[in-house]
């Protein structure tokens, strides 16, 4: 089955710091690969996406992800932390259909 | 843009009542509509898919005699929960894509719903 793994449930990190989110996928063919933020009992904000070109996305919020296809992994990035960035990250896979496959999630903590 | 609001953001409710939460998009047609549910401390599970007027298409394990879904214009998707109990309390999201841009969904804020 085609999927996507974040195997942290929680990161923390000091502010000021550079903060990364791991994830890794196993998708047949080329992976559509996303990242989203959820805040305390909102919807998900979309971050970035990585459906072709670049192995370097930029998005929003100052947040890139590198797709490292030898690595099969999207690791999401920022290389200065805010307290702010402190919510539920969501690596996706997205399938045939459009249909959206997340990963497991994971808190990030971001300390004053 | 891309703004998807969801009707009600919370909701209490009886057993055996049913309960409707909207999903529409502020300013744009989504051509096709997504619902999910997340448990607490838990990830999205996609329940079905919504394409404006035809019948949806659920999730394997889904009984959409339970979920009713319509989407019955561009602007607006429909759940309802039907025959609500206890466990079908959860955080209902939906989410829109807009046409030429299938690859990005914009999700709602969010139902809470409540089975007492």
């Amino acid at each position: 089955a085609q999927s996507v793994a974040q195997p942290e449930d929680q990161v923390n990190v000091a502010e000021g710091n550079p903060l990364t989110v791991k994830c890794t996928y196993s998708v047949s063919g080329n992976p559509y690969l996303f990242w989203y933020v959820q805040y305390p009992n909102r919807g998900l904000q979309f971050l970035l996406k990585y459906i072709t070109g670049d192995n370097l996305v930029k998005g929003s919020y100052g947040f890139e992800a590198e797709f490292n296809k030898s690595q099969t992994s999207f690791h999401l990035k920022k290389p200065s932390a805010l307290v702010s960035d402190s919510a539920l990250y969501f690596c996706a896979h997205m399938e045939y259909g459009n249909k959206l496959v997340f990963g497991a999630g994971t808190i990030l903590r971001v300390k004053s | 843009g891309a703004v998807v609001s969801q009707h009600p953001s919370r909701v209490i409710c009886k057993s055996g009542t049913s309960v409707k939460i909207e999903c529409r998009s502020l300013d744009f047609q989504a051509t096709t509509m997504f619902w999910y549910r997340q448990f607490p401390k838990q990830s999205l599970m996609l329940m079905a898919t919504s394409n404006e007027g035809s019948k949806a298409t659920y999730e394997q394990g889904v009984e959409k005699d339970k979920f009713l879904i319509n989407h019955a214009s561009l602007t607006l998707s429909t759940l309802t929960v039907t025959s609500a109990h206890p466990e079908d309390s959860s955080f209902y999201i939906c989410s829109a894509t807009r046409q030429g841009a299938k690859d990005t969904q914009y999700f709602g804020p969010g139902t809470r719903l409540t089975v007492l």
